[in-house]
């Protein structure tokens, strides 16, 4: 079965530090996973996506993603945090079984303190 | 704002009710996905439509019915109601010929049964 561990439930980065986001993936085949960040009271946004390419994904609001295969991981990274990044931060990955649905981690809470 | 509406936004109810959620798609769009957000259980999907058919289903309990209009708006249908079943619950949708690559979530409409 597919599935996707995001091992933290927090995350805390001072503003203008790099932050990292962890997500781990278990998949039969080639993986198709997600970002998608959640503010308050709000529905959750698509951030990026990897299906094939370069390892290095670029998404919305200077967010990027790194592939990485041999570690089944999929982190996403910023190179300067934004107090306004702070928001819940969910990894996703596509049902291999059945195509029309993600499976999203338990989501990462990303705080950014000025 | 994602062009995905959703009503009511809050919806408060007894045990042993039915209530019945809608979601209006952004305008094109042909697929609508519910998903259940809850502390226990995360993000879980519920179930899928495409023009009118269901196309995939997931975690839905038997309680729980959906449909697809000709406009392409969606009802989630809840009944017998319990306690667990308070949650929020989100509609998406997705642009044609791009699966779910990419959704765009509704602000969701969070239930709580007492």
């Amino acid at each position: 079965a597919q599935s996707v561990a995001q091992p933290e439930d927090q995350v805390n980065v001072a503003e203008g530090n790099p932050l990292t986001v962890k997500c781990t993936y278990s998949v039969s085949g080639n993986p198709y996973l997600f970002w998608y960040v959640q503010y308050p009271n709000r529905g959750l946004q698509f951030l990026l996506k990897y299906i094939t390419g370069d390892n290095l994904v670029k998404g919305s609001y200077g967010f990027e993603a790194e592939f990485n295969k041999s570690q089944t991981s999929f982190h996403l990274k910023k190179p300067s945090a934004l107090v306004s990044d702070s928001a819940l931060y969910f990894c996703a990955v596509r049902d291999m079984d059945s195509s029309y649905k993600l499976i999203f981690g338990s989501g990462t809470r990303l705080l950014v303190r000025p | 704002d994602s062009g995905v509406t959703q009503t009511p936004k809050h919806l408060i109810t007894a045990t042993g009710q039915r209530v019945t959620l809608r979601c209006s798609p952004r305008s094109g769009d042909l697929s609508v996905y519910w998903y259940q957000q809850s502390l226990d259980q995360g993000l879980q999907f519920l179930i899928q439509y495409y023009n009118g058919e269901e196309r995939a289903k997931g975690n839905i309990l038997e309680r729980f019915s959906a449909q697809q209009f000709p406009d392409l708006h969606s009802e989630l249908n809840l009944s017998s109601l319990e306690l667990g079943d308070s949650a929020l619950y989100f509609c998406a949708s997705s642009p044609p010929g791009t699966g779910n690559e990419k959704l765009f979530f509704g602000s969701g409409t969070q239930l709580s049964v007492l």
